[in-house]
């Protein structure tokens, strides 16, 4: 199976601050790779897929980059709805795989 | 607008079978390009795929639990369905059935999973 590897695995922030997230892939998966936003007791949502595709209804202020191993989520200026947490997910090949987490906290 | 909801049975006990099913509503699971999902989520952990099926009936699912799941699909009713058998307390966690989309564009496919289903807590316990 592919491993997805996230850091940090937990991140404070103030809102208006500029995040990135990492996610690697313990082998090249090309493009396919996907964000996903939880809140507790929420199913995840859809952020980018294709690694840089902002799916719809998502604020442009979310943002993807990479391919290969190594992918990043950008939030331009964090507002207070964006406090969760966030999974990178590989659908390069079943068993398709995710990323452990990365929980977005107020600071 | 696509929705997905999971439905059950609630709690089961050690070494019995799992039952659950998502029916879809909004759109039709026999269109082409989606793959009906379920994906579960260990409490406070992450995120773990199932496997899936195609309105025609091809299945693929997780290497880890294939000896213990089967999904099925019923067109009639838009509804598919999770079996997982011999259960154990390893097993409980939120249950999401979820859509995949699939779009093939020159020698590239984009997939994702699009919607998905509010979860549903499968407690295994005696």
């Amino acid at each position: 199976d592919i491993q997805m590897t996230q850091s940090p695995s937990s991140l404070s922030a103030s809102v208006g601050d500029r995040v990135t997230i990492t996610c690697r892939a313990s082998q090249s998966i090309n493009t396919y790779l996907n964000w996903f936003q939880q809140k507790p007791g929420r199913a995840p949502e859809l952020l980018i897929y294709a690694a840089s595709s902002l799916h719809s209804g998502v604020p442009s202020r979310f943002s993807g980059s990479g391919s290969g191993t190594d992918f990043t989520l950008s939030i331009s200026t964090l507002q207070p709805e964006d406090f969760a947490t966030y999974y990178c997910q590989q659908s390069f090949t079943t068993p398709y795989t995710f990323g452990q987490g990365t929980k977005l906290e107020i600071k | 607008q696509v929705q997905l909801q999971e439905s059950g049975p609630g709690p089961v006990k050690p070494s019995q079978t799992l039952s659950l099913t998502c029916t879809v509503s909004g759109g039709s699971i026999s269109s082409g390009g989606y793959y009906w999902t379920w994906i579960r989520q260990h409490p406070g952990k992450g995120l773990e795929w199932i496997g899936y099926i195609y309105y025609s009936g091809i299945t693929y699912y997780n290497p880890s639990l294939k000896s213990r799941v089967i999904i099925s699909v019923d067109t009639s009713k838009n509804q598919f369905s999770l079996k997982l058998t011999s259960v154990t307390v390893a097993d409980t966690a939120v249950y999401y059935c979820a859509r995949e989309a699939r779009a093939f564009g020159g020698h590239t496919v984009k997939n994702y999973f699009d919607y998905w289903g509010q979860g549903t807590l499968v407690t295994v316990s005696s």
